[in-house]
């Protein structure tokens, strides 16, 4: 069965700093990966993903995640925090059979100015 | 905006009431997905829907169903409520065009609070 894990419930970082959420995986094939964030009561935004090629993907805001497929990982990283980035961090993996997304258990990253 | 809507944004019910949530996915998308996410269990996969029939199931309670409409509208319906249903229920659709390597698009949820 496919799974990810989220080792961070929360992640502290002052504003400016760089930041790391970190993501772990478990499939048996070539993994489709993906990270969302959460803001306040607002559904799932898509920040990026990978699919194949290029270990380092970049995404929404300023985001990008390294894919490490001998550490089976996909941290999602930023090199400048910012206070309104804080928020609710999942990782996803989707499913070969049927397409649905597993998601790890989410991540609080909370900046300080 | 994702382009898919749900409704009701908020429900407030008592307990062995039973509600209906909608979606609409975003136009075009066939498959749409309802997912639960409460504190303590995260973000739970509950059912999925291709095109008018089930194609997936996962942790969905038989107090819970399902169904999605020719129009490609779903509708979750949840009843005997139980304080523990509280919850955040999404809705998420994903089009065809890129198979298993596109992203999901998430609606903005409905918050139900069971008293």
């Amino acid at each position: 069965a496919q799974s990810v894990a989220q080792p961070e419930d929360q992640v502290n970082v002052a504003e400016g700093n760089p930041l790391t959420v970190k993501c772990t995986y478990s499939v048996s094939g070539n993994p489709y990966l993906f990270w969302y964030v959460q803001y306040p009561n607002r559904g799932l935004q898509f920040l990026l993903k990978y699919i194949t090629g290029d270990n380092l993907v970049k995404g929404s805001y300023g985001f990008e995640a390294e894919f490490n497929k001998s550490q089976t990982s996909f941290h999602l990283k930023k090199p400048s925090a910012l206070v309104s980035d804080s928020a609710l961090y999942f990782c996803a993996v989707r499913e070969y059979q049927g397409g649905k997304l597993i998601f790890g258990q989410g991540t609080e990253l909370s900046v300080k100015p | 905006d994702s382009g898919v809507t749900q409704t009701p944004k908020h429900l407030i019910t008592a307990t062995g009431q039973r509600v209906t949530l909608r979606c609409s996915p975003r136009s075009g998308d066939l498959s749409v997905y309802w997912y639960q996410q409460s504190l303590d269990q995260g973000l739970q996969f509950l059912i999925q829907y291709y095109n008018g029939e089930e194609r997936a199931k996962g942790n969905i309670l038989e107090r819970f169903s399902a169904q999605q409409f020719p129009d490609l509208h779903s509708e979750l319906n949840l009843s005997s409520l139980e304080l523990g249903d509280s919850a955040l229920y999404f809705c998420a659709s994903s089009g065809q065009d890129r198979g298993l390597t596109g992203e999901l698009f998430f609606g903005e949820g409905s918050r139900l609070t069971v008293l």
